[in-house]
């Protein structure tokens, strides 16, 4: 089945280590997107991938960083994690402007 | 910009009976309004959406309205099962195509 995958699905990481997040799909869209979900939250768009243009949400902190190698795969890089970025990472992707469709999430935690 | 409202927060309805989640949205451009169900520990998956060319849309138990007039758009779930409970979130897209979600509401089913 056609689908956005993302690696892992849990990840523990210390304050200040960096730490990726991954997400490949098998959809094909040119699209990929990278939310922040906090608890009892509405997901939050990071930025996203419009094929190889990237696209940065104004209020996304510097702190966030990500990297789109090929249409399959993108990552999320996240520098010097703090406690306030915990949270479930989701990623998507559409085909242009169309209906998004999600992974599963990665739910981070910071220590 | 969009502004997307959702109502209500949380929703207890008995199982078997129905629920309506009611959203709002302020750019009257906007043309596509999708809903998605986000259970625990997952990633939201959407489960029904409409465009601004028709009124009401249906899939089995699952249907969605529309009232460009107003600016509103509600999801209507019949004959509730427990597999109904979840967090359900409305959306519209902002100027640029990306989606805003409304809040989301915590519909319980209860036995």
């Amino acid at each position: 089945d056609a689908m956005v995958i993302q690696n892992p699905r849990y990840q523990v990481t210390q304050f200040g280590k960096p730490v990726t997040l991954s997400c490949s799909q098998t959809l094909n869209h040119n699209v990929m997107y990278w939310y922040q979900q906090k608890s009892s939250q509405a997901p939050k768009l990071l930025f996203h991938y419009y094929d190889k243009d990237f696209n940065n949400e104004a209020d996304t902190p510097d702190n966030f960083q990500s990297r789109r190698p090929n249409t399959s795969f993108c990552f999320l890089d996240i520098r010097s994690p703090g406690l306030g970025d915990a949270a479930m990472y989701l990623c998507a992707t559409s085909a242009g402007r169309e209906t998004q469709y999600f992974g599963p999430g990665t739910r981070l935690l910071v220590l | 910009g969009e502004n997307v409202e959702q109502h209500p927060s949380t929703l207890s309805v008995q199982e078997g009976d129905s629920a309506v989640i009611k959203c709002t949205y302020s750019d009257s451009a906007s043309n596509y309004f999708p809903w998605y169900k986000q259970e625990l520990g997952k990633g939201p998956q959407l489960i029904i959406d409409i465009r601004s060319n028709v009124g009401e849309k249906k899939d089995q138990r699952i249907a969605v309205t529309l009232n460009k007039t107003a600016k509103h758009f509600s999801l209507h779930i019949t004959e509730t099962q427990p597999e109904d409970s979840a967090v359900y979130f409305c959306a519209a897209p902002r100027e640029d195509d990306k989606i805003i979600f409304g809040k989301g509401t915590r519909l319980h089913i209860l036995p």
